[in-house]
């Protein structure tokens, strides 16, 4: 009873072309996340999502873009993918209550 | 914007020792300060957490401190053992602006526990 899932879990690709990577959870949480880690496992913010509205954008490339269907889903749709977007990306949701959850991760390899 | 500094990057202690992480944040406004710890091939789980009202906080062979005055907090570990062998990473949560709810991450110790 996985409480936020990714797929996919792992993802290879060439360069230049468009990419998603889904996420679910069954939580009820208002507030879904992405979060980039590097090679050096550093966490980095990339978005949150609450009630359909993005609040928070960091520097990160306008190829990456977040949709979100519903309340319980922030898919992360990547174009024109690049060597340097090479990382794990983690989904999260989070509750004032119990904080964040993460989910397991999606390796990205960009060839 | 709030920065986390974490210390050390790497530990290696031998199983039954204790265990410290600790970091340190630069908003004063942060409320949140959880820890998470991370394996090889997964997300990171959380393991304990405090609030910006409480000063310690224990859960079996997990404590963590929190000091507002100097903006620090560290997690210990104590009779430490090979299944704590993982990835640690603190964080803060900003209190204000667009960015609540927003967690900031230090850049993680790797823990190694010796049998």
């Amino acid at each position: 009873d996985t409480a936020v899932s990714q797929t996919p879990k792992y993802l290879v690709t060439q360069m230049g072309n468009d990419k998603s990577i889904k996420c679910e959870q069954n939580l009820g949480h208002d507030t879904m996340y992405w979060y980039k880690q590097d090679s050096k496992k550093f966490l980095k913010i990339m978005f949150s999502y609450n009630n359909k509205e993005l609040i928070i954008n960091e520097t990160v490339p306008n190829r990456f873009s977040p949709k979100s269907p519903d309340k319980a889903h922030l898919n992360l749709h990547i174009n024109s993918l690049e060597l340097g977007d090479s990382a794990v990306y983690f989904c999260a949701s989070f509750t004032g209550l119990r904080g964040y959850t993460f989910g397991s991760g999606t390796r990205l390899t960009v060839v | 914007g709030e920065n986390v500094e974490q210390h050390p990057s790497t530990l290696s202690v031998q199983e039954g020792d204790s265990a410290v992480i600790k970091c340190t944040y630069s908003d004063s406004a942060s409320n949140y300060f959880p820890w998470y710890k991370q394996e090889l091939g997964k997300g990171p789980q959380l393991i304990i957490d405090i609030r910006s009202n409480v000063g310690e906080k224990k859960d079996q062979r997990i404590a963590v401190t929190l000091n507002k005055t100097a903006k620090h907090f560290s997690l210990h570990i104590t009779e430490t053992q090979p299944e704590d062998s993982a990835v640690y990473f603190c964080a803060a949560r900003p209190g204000h602006g667009g960015s609540q709810g927003n967690l900031i991450f230090g850049k993680g110790t790797k823990l190694s526990v010796k049998p």
